[in-house]
């Protein structure tokens, strides 16, 4: 399989702690996004690279969550400090060159905080 | 802002039926509008719009844009138990941004 993957597909953890996720893009594709999505809603988004540099953020990623992208390939998600109204499908999405293309997704990490 | 807003929220057909999905929007700079479809998992790519009147269509699906009116619609003729998802609409707007803002989604149930 040569699509987007993420690991862990799920996630449960308890109020405060901090948590980590991956995602592995489509090989070679040099952009990357993270959105996130709840229930009965559509996909929104936290932030996006284009090789290591990470050039938007959403308002929505607060200063708990972190992103990175090292290598210009795979890339991490943290949230520190995790609080319940975190519990989300985490989505990540990978695309090939410049201007608007289609964003193909992985199957995303389910976060539940207890 | 930007608004984006899918009709109806949810839809329940037969099999056989053929049904029309809407997207409207509010957006400005307006670049591209998505269709994805998102059954229990990943959101999968139907089709990418640009222009407006040019009919994508790809097996007994069919989109189309009108970019003075503000929507597009999203036709699934001859429907079956395996088109029931949730079907997506997203744009890229602004400038330089590589967001795509998505509605929030139209549930189809498809019944034997």
């Amino acid at each position: 399989d040569t699509g987007v993957s993420q690991n862990p597909r799920h996630k449960i953890t308890k109020r405060g702690q901090n948590v980590t996720f991956r995602c592995d893009p489509i090989s070679e594709h040099n952009r990357l996004y993270w959105y996130r999505q709840t229930l009965g809603q559509g996909p929104e988004f936290l932030t996006y690279f284009q090789n290591e540099a990470q050039l938007e953020k959403s308002r929505l990623l607060s200063d708990r969550f972190s992103a990175e992208r090292p290598k210009g390939s795979f890339s991490t998600l943290e949230i520190q400090r995790t609080e319940q109204g975190d519990s989300a499908m985490y989505l990540c999405a990978s695309s090939l060159g410049a201007g608007e293309k289609t964003q193909y997704f992985g199957p995303g990490t389910r976060l539940l905080v207890l | 802002e930007d608004k984006v807003v899918q009709s109806p929220l949810s839809l329940v057909v037969h099999e056989g039926d053929t049904v029309t999905l809407n997207c409207s929007y509010e957006v400005t700079n307006f670049r591209s509008l998505l269709w994805y479809k998102q059954e229990k998992k990943a959101p999968t790519f139907l089709f990418m719009l640009t222009s407006s009147g040019i009919e994508k269509k790809s097996g007994r699906l069919s989109s189309i844009l009108d970019k003075k009116e503000l929507f597009s619609i999203l036709n699934i003729t001859a429907t079956q138990t395996g088109d029931s998802a949730v079907y997506l609409c997203a744009f890229y707007s602004g400038a330089g941004s590589y967001q795509l803002t998505f509605g929030k989604g139209t549930k189809l149930s498809v019944i034997p």
